[in-house]
């Protein structure tokens, strides 16, 4: 059973492109969260997505930053005229529907963005 | 008062020691807790889920201590593999969702020959 998968695992974009973020969830899995790491700190949440639905986007930057998960395909994080500060290492987790132990995420390898 | 508090560490112990990790957190409304591991440059992987009662696997033990709000992890018998910095993890934050989950800064252990 395939983890979370994520791509790019490396990304590099300059001041003011735009960054697309992939995320395919565990199978079986219908929850999707994004979490953001900048250097030296925790992690931090950003959105918690079900399929064409945005449940939860209180951590998410009022700008430049959206999200979805359509019904097919991977959830998708994006982010418009990117600048220095969005660099850091961007962590989708998934759970499945029901499960026995609330909570529990279970997290792809992250894609690492770097803007020069 | 921060909403998970670790000791950042690192702590060097050599192969065959104890060592023991504390975290604090601030949501008392707090129900579901967690050990993760992360390696360098890696995704976090869930160690354990921490229950009331306390539990253990293998040569992991947690404890759970919630008037206090106070978790701990203990690794028995270290081994260099265990070199990793623990994330310790609370879901809820106030007014938000119990997915939302809330991440300690990490205490990092090195495990020495």
């Amino acid at each position: 059973n395939a983890g979370v998968m994520q791509n790019p695992r490396h990304l590099v974009r300059r001041r003011g492109q735009e960054a697309r973020l992939r995320c395919s969830p565990m199978k079986g899995h219908s929850h999707v969260y994004w979490y953001r790491q900048l250097p030296e700190e925790g992690l931090k949440f950003m959105v918690y997505l079900q399929k064409e639905n945005i449940i939860d986007e209180s951590g998410m930057p009022k700008e430049r930053f959206s999200a979805e998960f359509p019904k097919e395909g991977p959830s998708i994080l994006r982010i418009q005229q990117v600048v220095r500060g969005d660099s850091a290492a961007y962590f989708c987790a998934s759970s499945p529907p029901i499960s026995r132990y609330p909570d529990e995420q279970f997290f792809g390898p992250g894609t690492r963005l770097t803007v020069l | 008062r921060k909403e998970v508090e670790q000791d950042p560490g690192p702590f060097n112990v050599p192969e065959g020691a104890t060592v023991a990790f504390n975290c604090t957190y601030s949501n008392s409304a707090s129900q579901s807790f967690f050990w993760y591991r992360q390696d360098c440059r890696k995704e976090p992987k869930l160690l354990m889920s921490v229950y009331s009662s306390g539990n253990e696997d293998g040569r992991f033990t947690a404890q759970l201590n919630r008037a206090s709000q106070y978790i701990s992890l203990l690794i028995r018998d270290s081994k260099l593999s265990d070199s990793a910095t623990y994330l310790c993890v609370v879901n809820g934050r106030p007014g938000a969702g119990s997915y939302q989950l809330t991440f300690g800064k990490g205490t990092k252990l090195s495990v020495i020959p």
